[in-house]
């Protein structure tokens, strides 16, 4: 079955502590991407990655690292989370042409106090 | 710059009746739209989408969407809504190779 999963679902942290959320896809798809969601926002990509090795900045890079030494993975990092870090966080992948859909796994429910 | 609208934060509707979640967008060149929903604590999911071609695109669930260049808006509709609908409704236009650019999303309440 195709999809993107992403560990894990629900995570309360503290302040300043580094975490790591992954997100790995079965498709051998070339484009991946981070977005959050906060109401009234909709979706903001955080960052993306064209393929291995290749990433940059989306439309709220600020907190956030990324990573893809490997096509299937694509992990999110928060060296110093921050309470303005809570959020909905959502990975995507796409083959990267134009007239394809993206898929996105379940969901992170992060909370940082 | 481009971007995507969806002027309304929650649509109410009774079950049977039609279905309308407008969408509006600004893009330089051809666009490339798509329709997402999103069910409580899960992942977004695709609907449909306008490539090319007709303006009535047809995609899952019964729904469809009518991409109106003059207008620039590309409205999500069915003809008779089901409780099962509710949901958060995201449109999104592709503007860059991968990216997407996603409206504020749109709360439908399909009431018995």
């Amino acid at each position: 079955e195709a999809q993107v999963t992403q560990n894990p679902r629900y995570l309360i942290t503290v302040t300043g502590k580094k975490l790591t959320v992954t997100c790995s896809q079965n498709m051998n798809h070339e484009y991946m991407s981070w977005y959050r969601q906060d109401p009234g926002l909709g979706l903001r990509q955080i960052y993306y990655s064209m393929n291995v090795e290749v990433t940059d900045k989306g439309d709220v890079p600020e907190g956030y690292k990324v990573s893809r030494k490997e096509k299937r993975n694509f992990p999110l990092i928060l060296e110093s989370p921050s309470p303005n870090q809570t959020s909905l966080y959502f990975c995507a992948s796409s083959s990267g042409a134009a007239n394809t859909e993206a898929f996105f796994g379940q969901g992170t429910r992060l909370t940082v106090v | 710059a481009q971007s995507v609208a969806q002027p309304e934060d929650q649509v109410n509707v009774a079950e049977g009746n039609p279905l309308t979640v407008k969408c509006t967008y600004s893009v330089s060149g051809n666009p490339y739209l798509f329709w997402y929903v999103q069910y409580p604590n899960r992942g977004l999911q695709f609907l449909l989408k306008y490539i090319t071609g007709d303006n009535l695109v047809k995609g899952s669930y019964g729904f469809e969407a009518e991409f109106n260049k003059s207008q620039t808006s590309f409205h999500l509709k069915k003809p008779s809504a089901l409780v099962s609908d509710s949901a958060l409704y995201f449109c999104a236009v592709l503007f860059s190779w991968g990216k997407l650019q996603f409206g504020a999303g749109t709360q439908v309440v399909v009431t018995p």
